[in-house]
């Protein structure tokens, strides 16, 4: 089976700072790849995807991510974090044929003014 | 709008009663997914179904029970058998037919389920 690790369980940044989420999973196969990310009080919503093609993908608000098959990696990166940023990130992986997901346990990153 | 929708927000049970928490989604989607979070666990699997009379068990299905009748439903029944049922519950949707970036879920604004 699948599974997905989040090595940073809790990130704080000042304003303006970089941010690299590490994210990594097992699987030897073809997998989707995603970054979901849940804003205090709002629905999980997707910030990128990967599925084929070129390996750094841009998403939502300024974030890409790299996705590194030799390395079994995923990670999320943002050149300049802002406060609104504040949130919990989730990887995710898609293996194989089937629809479901399995998720990371989570970064939870605070930005600091 | 487009959308899934979960009720109630807040849900308070005692010990030993079962509940069911509902999730509609009007985005025609065909698959549907119910998630347990809980902190520093991450999302953990229980039930998902990819066409409806039909549903399979997660990572977590121990003490929980759903139903798939209609495309559009996908209630998940917590029973007094789950050691551990407070939580707070997220439901998703997606697709499951075309090519594979299609695989991306859409998820509810959750309800969060305490039991005293």
């Amino acid at each position: 089976a699948q599974s997905v690790s989040q090595h940073n369980h809790h990130v704080i940044l000042s304003e303006a700072a970089s941010l690299e989420l590490g994210c990594n999973y097992s699987y030897g196969g073809t997998v989707n790849l995603f970054w979901y990310v849940q804003y205090p009080g709002q629905h999980l919503q997707l910030l990128l995807k990967y599925f084929s093609g070129d390996p750094l993908v841009k998403g939502i608000k300024g974030f890409e991510a790299e996705f590194i098959k030799s390395k079994f990696s995923f990670n999320l990166r943002k050149p300049s974090v802002q406060w609104s940023d504040t949130a919990e990130y989730f990887c995710a992986v898609n293996a194989g044929t089937a629809s479901k997901l399995t998720f990371g346990t989570g970064t939870r990153l605070q930005v600091t003014l | 709008d487009g959308g899934i929708t979960q009720s109630p927000k807040y849900l308070f049970r005692k010990e030993g009663q079962n509940v069911t928490l509902s999730c509609e989604q009007n985005l025609n989607h065909d698959a549907m997914y119910w998630y347990r979070q809980d902190p520093g666990q991450g999302l953990r699997l229980i039930y998902y179904s990819q066409i409806v009379n039909d549903f399979q068990k997660g990572d977590i299905a121990e003490g929980y029970s759903v139903s798939r009748e209609k495309k559009e439903s996908f209630p998940l029944t917590v029973t007094s058998a789950q050691k551990n049922p407070t939580a707070f519950y997220l439901c998703a949707s997606g697709r499951t037919r075309g090519p594979s970036s299609y695989n991306e879920q859409f998820f509810g604004p959750g309800t969060r389920l305490t039991v005293l």
